[in-house]
């Protein structure tokens, strides 16, 4: 079985501050590992992916995250917070198949102060 | 690209109707699945399906029933709506091989 936490499910930066919201998983096989971002009224929309490639993992809007197996992490960050970043941010995890959906996480709510 | 459509956007409901919400996909995608959204719970799975012809049960299936006719379409139905069924429904879909959801822009259902 596999499950994702997310800590915190508020995380309020001030504008032009690092973006740092964690994500730790567990999987008994190697797993994919995900970041969507929803905007209010909207569906998700894919931020980044780890396939099991570069640990490193670059997205869109700035973001990235990286994979720590040791700490079995998937940590997202961005440099500068604009307020265009507010959102929900879900992490999720997936087994190679990906056959069954993904286990998402319960969400942060990223707030960004003027 | 339309992509994944959901329809309605929004429902209001009596408890004991019977409601379907729509989804298609033109992507090809062989998998797609049913979600629902509630405050603090995150995204549970409903139902899926892997490829045209089955399904499977997700984390939240009991009061939901869904079928896969095609490759394109995955209805999700409640057959007698209930309060706690009152949530955001996503449709989404993938190619199994990366495990990427692609989501349509959700149905907000109020059940009364």
């Amino acid at each position: 079985a596999q499950s994702v936490t997310q800590l915190g499910s508020h995380v309020s930066v001030s504008e032009g501050a690092l973006v740092l919201l964690r994500c730790n998983y567990s999987s008994s096989v190697p797993p994919y590992l995900f970041w969507y971002v929803q905007y209010p009224n909207q569906g998700l929309q894919l931020l980044l992916k780890y396939t099991s490639a570069a640990t490193l993992v670059k997205g869109i809007n700035g973001f990235e995250a990286e994979f720590k197996k040791s700490e079995t992490s998937f940590h997202l960050t961005k440099p500068s917070a604009h307020m265009s970043d507010a959102a929900e941010y879900f992490c999720a995890v997936s087994d190679l198949r990906g056959a069954d959906g993904l286990t998402f996480g319960k969400g942060t709510h990223l707030i960004i102060q003027p | 690209i339309a992509g994944i459509t959901q329809a309605p956007t929004s429902q209001i409901l009596a408890a004991g109707r019977r409601m379907t919400l729509r989804c298609t996909q033109d992507m090809r995608h062989n998998a797609m699945y049913w979600y629902r959204q509630d405050l603090g719970l995150g995204l549970r799975l409903i139902h899926y399906s892997n490829t045209a012809g089955t399904t499977g049960k997700g984390e939240v299936p009991d009061g939901y029933s869904v079928s896969r006719a095609n490759t394109d379409d995955f209805p999700l139905t409640l057959a007698s709506a209930v309060p706690s069924q009152t949530s955001v429904y996503f449709c989404a879909s993938s190619e199994t091989r990366t495990g990427e959801l692609f989501f349509g822009e959700g149905s907000r259902l109020t059940v009364l």
